[in-house]
């Protein structure tokens, strides 16, 4: 089965950090170029990063640039987003999701909840 | 960076009604443009692709539309597993973009 399992999500402070991790199973990972997206509580979608199968292209949203890194191990079928400096706007549900930039995301992850707050 | 613009933003349906939801860009994007389902506290799945293009497992009463900046999403014959939150997506340029979302009530 396809699947896509997101962890690392949790309470933190305002300027704090945070590593996320996607862990993918059922396909050939190395192949796929992989996104995060989060959604508020109660709010709409949002694209915050994309990074390519080997991970010579990386993308960011202008409100994460600079202070989000997206990575990814494919010899451990894994996806990463280290977030510094969090502020309470970060607040959300942080899924991973399978695609290019110019694809649809056809595979998504269960989510995992980021919750800034003092 | 390409805006898109659902209506309406919610609607009460019953079951076996036609149910039709727009999607507009605020420049064209050919037909890159993605429709997703989610359901309360689920992620969202992947309805229909490059704008008319079905996948595999996602019921023939979904269906999609359209091009340039006006977009269209069918369902045919509401059932009451429907009831969900719809997005539309573009990939047309970066930023990726998704719409505001559109919320279906089954009475």
């Amino acid at each position: 089965e396809v699947q896509l399992v997101e962890s690392g999500g949790g309470l933190v402070q305002p300027g704090g950090s945070l590593r996320l991790s996607c862990a993918a199973s059922g396909f050939t990972f190395s192949s796929y170029s992989m996104n995060w997206v989060r959604q508020a509580p109660g709010k709409g979608l949002e694209w915050v990063s994309y990074i390519s199968s080997s991970s010579s292209t990386i993308y960011y949203a202008d409100s994460v640039k600079g202070r989000f890194t997206i990575s990814r191990d494919n010899a451990k079928n894994s996806l990463y987003l280290q977030m510094n400096s969090l502020r309470d706007e970060d607040t959300a549900v942080y899924y991973c999701a399978r695609g290019r930039p110019s694809y649809a995301f056809d595979i998504w992850g269960q989510g995992t909840m980021v919750t800034v707050s003092s | 960076e390409i805006v898109l613009t659902q209506s309406p933003d919610f609607q009460s349906v019953t079951p076996k009604e036609k149910v039709t939801i727009t999607c507009r860009a605020s420049q064209s994007i050919g037909s890159s443009l993605h429709w997703y389902q989610q359901k309360p506290d689920q992620s969202p799945k992947l309805l229909i692709k490059y704008a008319s293009q079905s996948i595999s497992g996602v019921p023939s009463r979904f269906s999609g539309s359209g091009s340039g900046t006006d977009f269209t999403l069918t369902i045919n014959s509401l059932e009451a597993e429907d009831a969900a939150t719809y997005y539309c997506h573009q990939s047309s340029s970066l930023p990726i973009t998704f719409g505001q979302g559109t919320r279906l009530e089954i009475k």
